[in-house]
């Protein structure tokens, strides 16, 4: 089974700071990469992608992904209490047998504190 | 653009009884996944179609859980008999043909008692 390791936290973070969320993973053939946001009994809801190495930045969310370190990241710049969730990694080990299917991490929570 | 719909949404039932959960995904999303989340963890995948025909299902304990989607939309996922560790949260996500990112319903959440 693949691996797809995240510290399960809880972070907590003031509101307006930086939250450094973290993500690695052991599947070196892995071809994508997901950050998806879940609050307290809802479902994941996909708020970023990565498929290349460097950053991607979408409004207060930056992704980055090194993919010889086998790591992946999420920033949250202005951290603000509605952000407060679990945070959960996934990786496409794309093959021949798995097609798309995502490979998650058990999540990290995040609070932000007023 | 409706987002994927499952039902019901809630379902408590006891160990050895039967349950059927089913998915409605996103219009002319090919991919169809059936994830497993139980309490503290992160999704696992049981099974995922690509239009009506299976192409992973190495997860799914077979000898209780079945699923299938007929005309390649629709899917249902049953399991028979339930045991207590079965209680779980059941996901449905869906995803365009060639493309990896995957959306999700509400869920299903099981409680086996």
């Amino acid at each position: 089974q693949k691996e797809v390791e995240q510290n399960s936290g809880p972070l907590s973070v003031p509101e307006g700071a930086i939250a450094s969320l973290n993500c690695t993973y052991s599947d070196r053939v892995s071809q994508s990469f997901f950050w998806y946001r879940q609050y307290s009994g809802k479902s994941p809801e996909l708020i970023m992608s990565i498929y290349s190495n460097g950053d991607k930045e979408d409004g207060r969310f930056t992704a980055q992904l090194n993919k010889a370190s086998q790591y992946v990241s999420l920033l949250i710049r202005d951290s603000q209490p509605s952000d407060s969730a679990t945070y959960l990694c996934a990786v496409n080990p794309f093959n021949s047998n798995s097609g798309y299917a995502l490979n998650f991490g058990k999540g990290t929570s995040l609070l932000v504190t007023p | 653009e409706a987002g994927v719909a499952q039902s019901p949404r809630y379902k408590i039932i006891e160990k050895r009884q039967s349950v059927a959960f089913w998915c409605n995904p996103i219009s002319g999303h090919a991919t169809l996944y059936w994830y497993q989340q139980i309490l503290g963890q992160g999704p696992k995948l049981l099974i995922q179609f690509q239009n009506n025909g299976v192409v992973d299902d190495s997860q799914l304990p077979k000898d209780r859980f079945s699923a299938e989607r007929l005309k390649g939309v629709d899917s249902t996922l049953k399991i028979q008999p339930a045991k207590l560790e079965d209680s779980a949260v059941y996901l449905c996500a869906s995803s365009r043909q060639g493309g990896p990112e995957a959306f999700f319903g509400q869920g299903t959440r099981l409680t086996v008692v």
